[in-house]
């Protein structure tokens, strides 16, 4: 089945600094790239997503890149705020029905 | 708000025992998936329905079961209950439909404790 690696686990940046996370998945057939915010007491919500047929998407300070040949994708954030400060989830689907397997999370912490 | 209604928000129970999570998608959403969120198991897919029937099965052990009401909302069965089975368990609703986004849009979670 699809095994999907989410790094790092932790990371903390100032104000106004980017943050990356990488995620790297194992299923060639893997055609959907979601990327889920957690804030604490809540569930997950969407905050970009991407398909194979592209390679990058942006969304305001937020944007996504897909390396199919490398199996890997990435999430970015411009200009980070401390609300920005949350667990993050990138996830799979080789199913094309939104059967998604999830990366281990990051916890990204934003400092005034 | 997500528009995805779980409850209850917490429950409490013994090992051995049998708890029942119920979920109502959004408006409109034909498909419901539950998830397991575990400190040592991440957040992992349980079960998927679309409008009543089961769609595709995930990491779902035999003690658990769901199903989809024909009003589309969702309930979650456990049983024999054990300690590792305490976790926040989520629902989440999509409309599944061809051509469509189809973002899956995430209840608040039901936290579970087993004692």
């Amino acid at each position: 089945g699809e095994n999907v690696e989410q790094h790092p686990s932790t990371l903390s940046v100032q104000e106004g600094d980017s943050a990356v996370i990488k995620c790297t998945y194992s299923d060639s057939a893997s055609n959907y790239f979601p990327w889920y915010k957690q804030e604490l007491g809540k569930g997950p919500q969407l905050i970009i997503d991407i398909r194979s047929n592209v390679g990058e998407k942006k969304d305001q300070r937020i944007a996504v890149t897909l390396n199919k040949t490398a199996k890997h994708f990435s999430l970015h954030i411009t200009e980070t705020q401390p609300e920005d400060s949350a667990v993050y989830f990138c996830a799979t689907d080789n199913t094309g029905f939104q059967k998604l397997v999830f990366g281990t999370g990051t916890r990204l912490l934003v400092s005034p | 708000d997500s528009g995805v209604t779980q409850t209850p928000k917490h429950l409490i129970t013994a090992t051995g025992q049998r708890v029942t999570l119920r979920c109502s998608p959004r408006s409109g959403d034909l498909s419901v998936y539950w998830y397991q969120q575990s400190l040592d198991q991440g957040l992992q897919f349980l079960i998927q329905y679309y409008n009543g029937e089961e769609r595709a099965k995930g990491n779902i052990l035999e003690r658990f079961s769901a199903q989809q009401f024909p009003d589309l909302h969702s309930e979650l069965n456990l049983s024999s209950l054990e300690l590792g089975d305490s976790a926040l368990y989520f629902c989440a609703s999509s409309t599944l439909l061809a051509g469509g986004r189809n973002e899956q849009f995430f209840g608040p979670g039901t936290r579970l404790t087993v004692l």
